[in-house]
């Protein structure tokens, strides 16, 4: 069965240390890979996705699928980077996404 | 564009009462889509829908809950004689094309269900 993994509830990290959250998933096939974030009292919103290999807000994320991982990291956290980061993969030319359980992010001054 | 209106944002039903969820797209989009998410767990889908028609509701409980969207007006997500277990966050979806990968989703601001 295809499952998004998050095995941390809750990160807190100081000002400027390097932030990793972590994510893995199980899917036989070629998934699609997506960080969504959700800063307080706003809407869920996409983050990245893998496909466009972009960097957003400093973040990056590697899919490796030797490990079945998709780690999203920026290598100095900031204050404005505290909010629920969710993990979501989705299989190419479907609508279902399946989300992790989230990591709630704390960047402490 | 305010994007994905989600209404309300906190419901509190007794026990075997029905709840309505409501969800507005964003402008010019035409699929929607709901989700759910369980205390402790990520976001389950449970409906896809177009206008005036469910595409997929492999998702949805098989009895109580039921989705619409209508030709005009919102979608409503429609919970009935609801349980201490429907208490979780719902939150609604657009797209304009099918949500396929190069489709964006935009959430709404979910709705909180509280069953009493």
């Amino acid at each position: 069965a295809q499952r998004v993994t998050q095995p941390e509830k809750l990160l807190s990290v100081f000002k400027g240390a390097p932030v990793e959250l972590k994510c893995n998933y199980s899917y036989s096939g070629s998934p699609e890979l997506f960080w969504y974030v959700q800063y307080s009292r706003q809407r869920l919103q996409l983050l990245l996705r893998h496909i466009s290999r972009e960097s957003i807000k400093g973040f990056t994320a590697d899919l490796n699928k030797g490990e079945t991982s998709f780690h999203l990291k920026k290598p100095f956290a900031q204050e404005e980077d505290s909010a629920m980061y969710y993990c979501a993969l989705t299989t190419s030319g479907t609508y279902k996404y399946i989300f992790g359980t989230g990591t709630r992010l704390k960047v402490l001054a | 564009n305010a994007g994905v209106m989600q209404n309300p944002r906190h419901l509190v039903r007794r026990r075997g009462q029905e709840a309505r969820l409501r969800c507005s797209p964003m402008k010019g989009h035409s699929h929607v889509y709901w989700y759910r998410q369980l205390p402790e767990e990520g976001l389950k889908f449970m409906v896809y829908l177009q206008k005036e028609n469910i595409i997929d509701e492999s998702g949805m409980p098989k009895e109580r809950f039921s989705a619409e969207f209508p030709k005009e007006g919102p979608s409503i997500l429609r919970i009935q004689q609801v349980v201490r277990g429907d208490s979780a966050a719902y939150f609604c979806a657009s797209s304009r094309g099918q949500g396929l990968t190069n489709e964006k989703l935009f959430f709404g601001s979910g709705t909180q269900l509280s069953v009493l």
